[in-house]
């Protein structure tokens, strides 16, 4: 069974701070994602990895396959990035998707 | 990324009715269909895996009697709630995955269920 954990569980920091968000996981994985849901619910998928880096605007996700882990980054943070941030590891041959607890972010003015 | 949609984004019922949810998948074939259910502060929780043309596959202490899936065609998938009672009141996600990336799971926006 994957085991996937974040840290940390919450994040408090300034506008304009850079924020690292920290996913790890159990077994080996055919992709990760992270998603972002916002106070009304709605989830929102940042990225899906399964090597490497990738960017989109003040966004970067990592992974380390070897050390099974993956970060997420936010440059240049501001008040409408503050949600909560949640990694979910596919393993392989299964489609179904194991999630971390989730790390609430709140940037403040 | 590919767009998945859900429909209504929130009802509230009766205690006793029964509530559909409907699942979009608006830009791609989506072969398979997931459905979770979020409690407050917690994380997603599936509930059922369904594959376009098949019966849809329970999670463990899913009733499926209650929660009723169809996976009629490759762009839709509803979530039926029979005889809603309150502690049904949840809030309900949907993802889709399909052609052309196997990989790739793309989440609706979610169905917030309240049941009086």
């Amino acid at each position: 069974k994957n085991e996937v954990e974040q840290s940390p569980q919450n994040l408090t920091a300034q506008e304009g701070e850079f924020i690292t968000i920290n996913c790890s996981y159990s077994v080996g994985i055919s992709a990760l994602h992270w998603l972002q849901q916002h106070p009304g619910g709605g989830i929102v998928s940042l990225f899906m990895l399964s090597s490497g880096k990738k960017k989109h605007g003040r966004l970067i996700a990592t992974i380390n396959i070897q050390e099974k882990h993956s970060s997420l980054h936010i440059t240049a943070s501001h008040p409408r990035d503050s949600a909560v941030y949640i990694c979910a590891a596919r393993a392989f041959g299964n489609e179904k998707l194991t999630f971390g607890t989730g790390t609430r972010l709140t940037i403040i003015p | 990324g590919a767009v998945v949609s859900q429909h209504p984004s929130w009802v509230i019922c009766k205690s006793g009715t029964s509530v559909k949810i409907e699942c979009r998948s608006l830009d791609f074939q989506a072969t398979t269909m997931f459905w979770y259910r979020q409690f407050p502060k917690q994380s997603l929780m599936l509930m059922a895996t369904s594959n376009e043309g098949s019966k849809a596959t329970y999670e463990q202490g899913v009733e499926k009697d209650k929660f009723l899936i169809n996976h009629a065609s490759l762009t839709l998938s509803t979530l039926t709630v029979t005889s809603a009672h309150p502690e049904d009141s949840s809030f309900y996600i949907c993802s889709a995955g399909g052609l052309p990336s196997y990989n790739e799971q793309f989440f609706g926006p979610g169905t917030r269920l309240t049941v009086l």
